[in-house]
């Protein structure tokens, strides 16, 4: 099956740093990438959908400049929080969907926690 | 909006009981929906998907089905097992919603004590 790895998978930071995030697909070319925000016990929340080459979309509530998404190549997408405080501690997970599939394939996800 | 609710939020059974998680959504003009698995602090694996054409779909021990006139899928688990405790997610993707877009229900915590 399609593989998706995220990293790191783990960090903290203190409030005020930038945190990169990188989700790959590792077997296949991903066309389309996800980024998801899950807080403690709840559902996971879309925060953007990037396409390669391309722009991110955002969801409506989600900050652009806050939540800086790259999606420079077919195997790769990085999302960066800028400026990270408490508030965004959360479980970041990325998925990635090739353009003749169905389904999302899903990364492992990225705890964050910002002290 | 599409809005995508899962019950029972939390279940607990003894090991070998077969068991029915429900998920109910708000939109009927639906492409697919998937279910999923999510181990706690770890990420989504992917259990069945069934497209909208399609009434159920089974692997092993796990079955769903799909109703989209009445918005309704379910997950029936056959022979539960302690490995089968994890957090059980539905979502779908609509005309609606983009078919790109997954909207995710609330989520079922399911507990198999030995």
């Amino acid at each position: 099956g399609a593989v998706v790895s995220q990293h790191p998978s783990r960090v903290i930071c203190k409030s005020g740093t930038s945190v990169k995030i990188e989700c790959r697909s590792l077997d296949f070319q991903a066309t389309t990438m996800f980024w998801y925000r899950q807080f403690p016990k709840q559902s996971l929340m879309l925060m953007a959908t990037s396409n390669e080459g391309s722009k991110a979309t955002y969801e409506q509530g989600v900050e652009k400049d806050k939540f800086l998404i790259n999606h420079a190549s077919l195997t790769l997408s990085t999302l960066t929080v800028t400026s990270a405080h408490p508030e965004d501690s959360s479980f970041y997970i990325c998925s990635a969907r090739e353009s003749s599939y169905n389904e999302q394939f899903f990364g492992p996800g990225t705890r964050l926690t910002v002290l | 909006k599409q809005e995508v609710t899962q019950i029972p939020a939390a279940l607990s059974v003894p090991e070998g009981e077969n068991l029915v998680l429900n998920c109910s959504f708000t939109d009927s003009a639906i492409y697919n929906l998937q279910w999923f698995r999510q181990d706690p602090g770890k990420g989504l694996t992917s259990l069945l998907l069934i497209q909208s054409s399609q009434r159920e779909q089974t692997s092993g021990r796990l079955n769903a089905s799909l109703d989209k006139s009445s918005g309704r899928s379910t997950l029936y688990i056959a022979a539960s097992q302690p490995g089968d405790s994890a957090t059980y997610l539905c979502a779908v993707n609509g005309r609606n919603t983009g078919f790109q877009k997954l909207v995710f229900g609330t989520g079922t915590r399911l507990l198999v004590s030995p």
